[in-house]
């Protein structure tokens, strides 16, 4: 079946825009998270949603950082004045609920010029 | 909060070898333990896991094992094959994953 799909692929922007980073999930997984990953580090941790809701936002490094997932399927990452910082590679991974297998997207690579 | 560490970074070995990647955590709440094949360019790729209950588990050529009393888990992949070559992550979970710094695997033929 259809694994976690994410877009784009790549993101290039100037500083102090705003961008929209987009998680579609497999299909039927009500957890959903996203985590960030930085040139030769390991994902971290940014926020989770079981269902709906955002169940722990702890690993959003600060309030530039926004994510929603409306309708319990699809999330979309929002990083309002991006700084040079920000740019890594942003992953979106999804269980059947939160003590189950997670799956991981293909990763959106964001570059802040 | 749980901290991950994992070794070594770099790992080369002859194919046909075996290739064994170690982590500790520090949290003993944590009761979930995968590990994570990530080639270039892609996301991690699940490959083996294993929960608190259970001390060691084998798929095919990988196997993992995990010592909660020790609070140290590792990787053990069998017959290694070029393909085999990628960076391999091992995590902790409670809920989220806490993620390993990562080891390079190279397999030469």
């Amino acid at each position: 079946g259809a694994g976690v799909s994410q877009t784009p692929s790549n993101k290039v922007t100037e500083k102090g825009k705003y961008v929209e980073l987009r998680c579609d999930p497999i299909s039927g997984h009500t957890a959903l998270y996203w985590y960030r990953q930085s040139l030769g580090q390991g994902p971290e941790f940014l926020i989770y949603f079981q269902g709906t809701g955002a169940a722990d936002d702890s690993g959003l490094p600060n309030d530039r950082f926004f994510a929603v997932r409306p309708e319990g399927s699809v999330s979309t990452l929002k990083i309002q004045r991006t700084e040079r910082g920000d740019s890594a590679v942003y992953l979106c991974a999804s269980s059947f609920g939160t003590s189950y297998e997670q799956y991981f997207g293909p990763g959106t690579r964001l570059t802040v010029t | 909060g749980e901290n991950v560490e994992q070794h070594p970074s770099t790992l080369s070995v002859q194919e046909g070898d075996s290739a064994v990647i170690k982590c500790t955590y520090s949290d003993s709440a944590s009761n979930y333990f995968p590990w994570y094949k990530q080639e270039l360019g892609k996301g991690p790729q699940l490959i083996i896991d294993i929960r608190s209950n259970v001390g060691e588990k084998k798929d095919q050529r990988i196997a993992v094992t995990l010592n909660k009393t020790a609070k140290h888990f590792s990787l053990h992949i069998t017959e290694t094959q070029p393909e085999d070559s990628a960076v391999y992550f091992c995590a902790a979970s409670g809920t989220e994953l806490i993620f390993g710094t990562g080891t390079r695997l190279q397999v030469f033929p």
